[in-house]
């Protein structure tokens, strides 16, 4: 079935460095991929999404890459703060959503 | 405007019992997901409808687990015979369209504890 991987699964970075999450899918069908952040006992919200006929995208300080591909996207955060502190998770699919396991960013003052 | 709304917000039952899990969308929004979520891990999808109709169902994960509905608005997830390993948190989402890519909006989520 459909599989998202997602990698590291624990990040620490000192306040104002840059964090990469980076996730693979299997689904060759997929054409739209989110990143949620969730906050311990939050809803996720969606910071950012990228569709498949974009390569990349930016929003301030957030941005994803996409390789169809290689079936692989990434998030990149810069001059992060520890207001970023959160789970972050990225998802792919159409229509159905499949998620990746999450990434646990820890940004140290 | 209102977000997703879940009822409850905790629910507590014995193991064997049935148990109802109620999700009110966004108004206007087409399409209703539902998600479940353990600790430490990522939502797993269960069930997405389009309308009134389940557009796909393969996340269910046994005949125990149903959801409806009806009127294309408000979703019911249903649970029979519940077992200690349904305890999770159910999630619900949201979106305008669901075949276009539209974000998906979560609710607050009802956190299943079965005993």
């Amino acid at each position: 079935g459909e599989n998202v991987e997602q990698h590291p699964s624990t990040l620490s970075v000192q306040e104002g460095d840059s964090a990469v999450i980076k996730c693979t899918y299997s689904d060759s069908a997929s054409n739209y991929f989110p990143w949620y952040k969730q906050e311990l006992g939050k809803r996720p919200q969606l910071i950012i999404d990228i569709r498949s006929n974009v390569g990349e995208k930016k929003d301030q300080r957030i941005a994803v890459t996409l390789n169809k591909t290689a079936k692989h996207f990434s998030l990149h955060i810069t001059e992060t703060q520890p207001e970023d502190s959160a789970v972050y998770f990225c998802a792919a699919g159409g229509g159905k959503l499949i998620f990746g396991q999450g990434t646990e960013l820890s940004v140290k003052p | 405007g209102a977000g997703v709304s879940q009822t409850p917000s905790n629910k507590v039952t014995e193991k064997g019992k049935y148990v109802e899990l109620r999700c009110d969308p966004i108004s206007g929004h087409t399409a209703l997901y539902w998600y479940r979520q353990s600790l430490g891990q990522g939502p797993e999808f269960l069930i997405y409808f389009q309308g009134t109709g389940a557009a796909d169902d393969s996340g269910l994960p046994n005949d125990r687990f149903f959801a409806v509905r009806p009127e294309g608005s408000v979703s019911t997830l249903k649970i029979q015979r519940t077992e200690r390993g349904d305890s999770a948190v159910y999630l619900c989402a949201s979106s305008l369209m669901g075949q276009d890519n539209s974000p998906l909006h979560f609710g607050n989520g009802t956190r299943l504890t079965v005993t």
